[in-house]
């Protein structure tokens, strides 16, 4: 089956700080990739996503490219804030099946 | 505002009582889900309807039954509520799986002591 693996957390960065998030996944055929945020007390929000090989995604600063040859999609951001201070889960999509596969999250803490 | 709303946020059950928790979503998505998340767990899938009329097992189905009422809604019912049910439980939809992505709710806490 689907699976995702991500960095464990918290990972903790001062601001202004350059942020990278591992996520690597296994899937058959050719997966979308997802990344969410969760802020505290709210439910996910999708952040970005890219649906074939060598797509970019970004928002807000955040960048994540899909590498098929590493089955990678790392999340980046040149300088993180403390809004920024959330919970970013990498998730797969495989088209047509309707049960997504998620990473555990990343605790991403950023202070002052 | 468009989106998926649930209620309610919060519930403390005891041990044995029953209850719904509601979802309902608004921009005409075909595919609705329910899911728990539990600290070190992350989500885990208990149930989803990949179009009205349709309801399907997810990975923790156990002790949780569902209703796809129509289009809009799809509830989440705990007949017997147990400790072991105590976590944060999201509704979320789809338009397309496997392209656009999850709209989630704002979660509803439910503790059973």
């Amino acid at each position: 089956g689907n699976s995702v693996t991500q960095m464990e957390g918290p990972v903790t960065l001062s601001e202004e700080a350059f942020l990278t998030i591992n996520c690597t996944y296994t899937a058959t055929g050719y997966p979308s990739l997802f990344w969410y945020v969760q802020y505290p007390g709210e439910g996910l929000q999708l952040l970005l996503k890219a649906t074939k090989a060598d797509d970019k995604g970004s928002n807000k600063g955040f960048e994540a490219t899909y590498r098929k040859e590493t089955t990678s999609f790392h999340l980046e951001k040149g300088s993180v804030q403390v809004s920024d201070s959330a919970v970013y889960f990498c998730a797969t999509e495989a088209g047509g099946s309707y049960i997504p596969t998620f990473g555990r999250g990343t605790s991403l803490i950023v202070h002052p | 505002n468009a989106g998926v709303t649930q209620t309610p946020k919060f519930q403390v059950l005891k041990t044995g009582q029953s209850m719904t928790l509601q979802c309902a979503q608004d921009m005409n998505h075909n595919s609705m889900y329910w899911y728990r998340q539990d600290p070190g767990m992350g989500l885990r899938l208990i149930y989803y309807s990949a179009s009205e009329g349709t309801t399907d097992k997810g990975e923790v189905p156990n002790g949780y039954n569902v209703s796809r009422l129509n289009k809009r809604e799809f509830s989440l019912r705990l007949e017997s509520a147990a400790p072991s049910q105590t976590s944060v439980y999201f509704c979320a939809s789809s338009e397309i799986p496997g392209q656009g992505g999850y709209t989630f709710g704002s979660g509803t806490r439910l503790t059973v002591v």
